[in-house]
């Protein structure tokens, strides 16, 4: 059974920069029928995706956080990475990673999901 | 950009209710819409993927349907354990989430 798990620093200050890693096991981050992807939660607030990586590397963000985002992949871990910069306190939320099942372009969706991690970011 | 809403923002039901909960697109995303279920505490879970097809291990009461730019996300007979949060996300386009709808106890 497929597993994902979250890990990285909870306080991150203000103007750094965030970093998080998820740890695949079960399978492989290789198989050609997947994306990864970081989706986020504020306290008591919605859903937000990320970004989402195959393994190859290729990648795409939301266009609204594109310009601080970086997500990269290492194969020989089974790992996928999150990098957000200049972070603000806006930034603080629970943030998870995701399989998403690519079944065609438009037909996907994420399944399953790790348990998530808060990530507060605060002097 | 396509925006999802859902109606209604929450819901008090009982147990054994039938329960139905509205996501609109801005927009027509044909059938590329999917359901997830979440507990506090906890990540969400695919309960409903293009729409209308049931994912493995999710009881039977549950049940999508709709195309375009309206959709329906249904449970037949409401459950003490289905009390949560309910979204919908659209995946004809970048990846968007509904608001929520949040399922408590009458």
């Amino acid at each position: 059974q497929l597993q994902l798990q979250e890990s990285g620093p909870g306080l991150v200050k203000p103007s750094e920069t965030l970093s998080l890693t998820c740890t695949v096991s079960g399978g492989s981050i290789s198989s050609s029928s997947y994306y990864w992807g970081w989706i986020r939660q504020p306290p008591g607030k919605g859903l937000e995706w990320i970004g989402s990586i195959y393994y190859s590397g290729s990648t795409y963000y939301n266009p609204s956080l594109k310009s601080r985002v970086t997500i990269s992949v290492d194969t020989s871990k089974n790992q996928f990475s999150l990098k957000l910069s200049s972070v603000t306190a806006a930034d603080t939320a629970v943030y998870y990673c995701a399989r998403l099942w690519i079944y065609t372009m438009r037909e996907n969706w994420f399944d399953p999901w790790g348990q998530g991690t808060l990530v507060t970011v605060s002097s | 950009d396509i925006q999802m809403t859902q109606s209604p923002s929450s819901l008090s039901a009982s147990v054994g209710d039938r329960v139905t909960i509205t996501c609109r697109a801005s927009q027509s995303i044909s059938s590329y819409l999917n359901w997830y279920q979440q507990k506090p505490g906890k990540a969400p879970k695919l309960l409903i993927y293009a729409a209308s097809s049931l994912q493995s291990g999710v009881p039977s009461r549950f049940s999508g349907s709709g195309s375009g730019t309206d959709f329906t996300l249904t449970i037949s007979s409401l459950q003490p354990e289905d009390f949560a949060t309910y979204y919908c996300q659209q995946s004809y386009s970048t990846p968007c989430f509904g608001p929520g709808t949040k399922v408590d106890i009458k």
